[in-house]
């Protein structure tokens, strides 16, 4: 059974940092494209990062640019997301999700809470 | 990149269909038949329903039915049931090799 499970969100400052990780089990790990995916409260969905089976290709929305790094070790079957300059709009349940191959998302984790506030 | 544009709500009653629908633009939607779509229920994570248009997991009921035409997704659901109450996103993969997720449609079963 795929399982995919996040953890390290919490409540950080505005422009603090926060490294989330992603543990999967289940599948060849290293055989999947993985996403971020985030949700506001009471909001859509919003694609965050992607990043290749070898871990050294990536790609990133807009808002995130420049201020989300995303990688994976494929020895631990872990994914990671570090969140530098942390913004109030950044606060939202992260999800980790695996790419289904056709560029879906055909597993996801139950999400970790990151809230942004002073 | 803005979001693909979605209904806000629909209704139905049991055994009815129904059918929710999707907007994108040619570098989205149009572009690829790469649109998914996920229902989630409230404090859950998504779940993976329909991808490549048309294609159901797994598991998923055939209940469950996607379709495209030029730069609009549609998602439908027949002989409804009191368990298909949820939420239900869209998404699409971009000439942008981004992603792109509807607003979200609440799907009300009377």
């Amino acid at each position: 059974e795929v399982q995919l499970v996040e953890s390290g969100g919490g409540l950080v400052q505005p422009g603090g940092s926060l490294r989330l990780s992603c543990a999967a089990s289940g599948f060849t790990f290293s055989s999947h494209w993985m996403h971020w995916v985030r949700q506001a409260p009471g909001k859509g969905l919003v694609w965050v990062s992607r990043v290749n089976r070898e871990g050294n290709y990536t790609n990133y929305a807009d808002s995130v640019k420049g201020r989300f790094t995303i990688s994976r070790d494929n020895a631990k079957n872990t994914l990671y997301l570090q969140m530098n300059s942390l913004r109030a709009e950044d606060t939202a349940v992260y999800y980790c999700t695996r790419d289904g191959d056709n560029w879906n998302f055909d597993h996801w984790g139950p999400g970790t809470l990151v809230t942004v506030s002073s | 990149q803005s979001a693909l544009t979605q209904p806000a709500s629909v209704s139905g009653s049991p055994g009815q269909s129904i059918t929710i629908s999707c907007t994108g633009t040619s570098s989205d939607v149009g572009a690829y038949n790469y649109v998914s779509w996920y229902q989630q229920y409230p404090g859950k994570a998504p779940k993976l329903v329909i991808y490549d248009v048309n294609k159901r997991p797994s598991g998923v009921s055939h209940r469950f039915s996607g379709s495209k035409s030029g730069n609009t997704a549609s998602l439908t659901i027949s002989g409804l049931q009191a368990e298909d109450e949820a939420d239900y996103y869209c998404s699409s993969y971009t000439t942008s090799i981004t992603w792109v997720f509807g607003g979200g449609t609440k799907l009300t079963v009377l």
